[in-house]
């Protein structure tokens, strides 16, 4: 079944730099590929997906790229801001409407 | 949107207690999903329903149920829980497509 790597597990930026987090998929016919957003004491929020018809996109400050080939994908976050600061995990699609998620990365923006 | 209601966001139990968490969403849609959070480990399916008495196993469904009587309502049985099921337990709506919309989360202690 599919599988989902997501590095790195920790990951703490500076106050308006950028934070770049990565994940790997091992199932190429999974198509859709979301971010979700946890802060604390709430559940996951989707902020940004992307479908594997698609290398790239953008909304505001997010951006996710990917490369189906290398069966990788990334959240950039520019400009970051305190309230970025939370835990986030990437997802694949391997049909079904299933899900599969990556192990999750907690960001601290530093002020 | 989906709007998720987890019912309780503690509970603390006994081993070898039967356990019951419920979820319900006001949405007319037919997929609801039971993932649990582990730190480091990200989210993983349980069991999933695409409508009224159906169920299919995710997983790791080993020592759960579930039950999905009406539309709107989507239970997670644990038959006799041990300490292992300590976790957070999130229920999840479907909009028709992949993306999920998740409930606040319930925080399961079993002693």
């Amino acid at each position: 079944g599919e599988n989902v790597e997501q590095h790195p597990s920790t990951l703490s930026v500076q106050e308006g730099d950028s934070a770049v987090i990565k994940c790997t998929y091992s199932d190429s016919a999974s198509n859709y590929f979301p971010w979700y957003k946890q802060e604390l004491g709430k559940g996951p929020q989707l902020i940004i997906d992307i479908r594997s018809n698609v290398g790239e996109k953008k909304d505001q400050r997010i951006a996710v790229t990917l490369n189906k080939t290398a069966k990788h994908f990334s959240l950039h976050i520019t400009e970051t801001q305190p309230e970025d600061s939370a835990v986030y995990f990437c997802a694949a699609s391997p049909g079904a409407q299933k899900l599969v998620f990556g192990q999750g990365t907690r960001l601290t923006i530093n002020p | 949107d989906v709007k998720v209601t987890q019912s309780s966001r503690y509970l603390v139990k006994r081993t070898g207690e039967k356990v019951f968490l419920e979820c319900v969403q006001d949405m007319d849609h037919e997929n609801m999903f039971w993932y649990r959070q582990d730190p480091g480990l990200g989210l993983r399916l349980i069991y999933f329903s695409y409508d009224v008495k159906m169920k299919e196993k995710g997983d790791i469904p080993e020592g759960y149920s579930v039950s999905r009587e009406k539309k709107e309502r989507f239970s997670l049985i644990l038959e006799s829980a041990s300490t292992n099921q300590t976790s957070m337990y999130l229920c999840a709506g479907h909009q028709g497509n992949e993306k999920l919309f998740f409930g606040s989360g319930t925080q399961l202690s079993v002693l």
